[in-house]
């Protein structure tokens, strides 16, 4: 089945800076990529997403890359602020068999003032 | 309306105790699915159902029981759970299901099982 590993696990910016987060998946057959963000208390909730047959996304202050033959692909959010502290996930759907997504690990990005 | 909304929002029960979770949504989602999330994990998928009819259990135990009773309800019903499956219980819903459409969560149920 699909392997996905997300990092760093923790990631600590100051107001302004920029994070990346970087995610891996095992499988070729994957085509679509979509980045969920849970803050304190809430359920999941989309960000963005990106399809394989396209490189980079963007949508304000969040991108999404995506590295096909590396099979990689990064939440790139600039000019962060505190309400972006949260933890994100990314996940991986692959184009055959069961139609579900495999989440990575999550990321808690705390976005100091 | 873009809002899934589960009750109770906690839940506590014993071990022999019958409980259970609902969850509504009035999106005109066809799909509906039901997550599991412990602390500091990310959610694991339990049953999936599309157009009312059960389309995926991920091998979940039967003290989980879901139902889904019309298009916009369902339900997971909970009986003689054991400590570890104390969680927070998701639930999801998306246009159809085909893997990569957006999934709208509601804020979930926490259950503790003493």
């Amino acid at each position: 089945g699909e392997n996905v590993e997300q990092h760093p696990s923790t990631l600590s910016v100051q107001e302004g800076d920029s994070a990346v987060i970087k995610c891996t998946y095992s499988d070729s057959a994957s085509n679509y990529f979509p980045w969920y963000k849970q803050e304190l208390g809430k359920g999941p909730q989309l960000i963005i997403d990106i399809r394989s047959n396209v490189g980079e996304k963007k949508d304000q202050r969040i991108a999404v890359t995506l590295n096909k033959t590396a099979k990689h692909f990064s939440l790139h959010i600039t000019e962060t602020q505190p309400e972006d502290s949260a933890v994100y996930f990314c996940a991986a759907h692959k184009s055959t068999g069961r139609r579900a997504l495999t989440f990575g690990s999550g990321t808690r990005l705390q976005v100091q003032p | 309306d873009t809002e899934v909304t589960q009750t109770p929002k906690h839940l506590v029960m014993g071990m022999t105790n019958k409980k259970s979770l609902k969850c509504e949504q009035h999106m005109g989602h066809r799909a509906m699915y039901w997550y599991k999330q412990k602390a500091k994990k990310p959610p694991e998928l339990m049953f999936v159902y599309s157009y009312e009819k059960l389309s995926i259990n991920e091998s979940v135990p039967s003290r989980f029981s879901p139902e889904c009773p019309n298009s916009s309800l369902l339900n997971l019903h909970l009986h003689a759970l054991q400590p570890e499956d104390s969680a927070l219980y998701l639930c999801a819903s998306s246009r159809e299901w085909t893997g990569t459409g957006e999934l709208f969560f509601g804020e979930g149920s926490r259950l503790t099982v003493l």
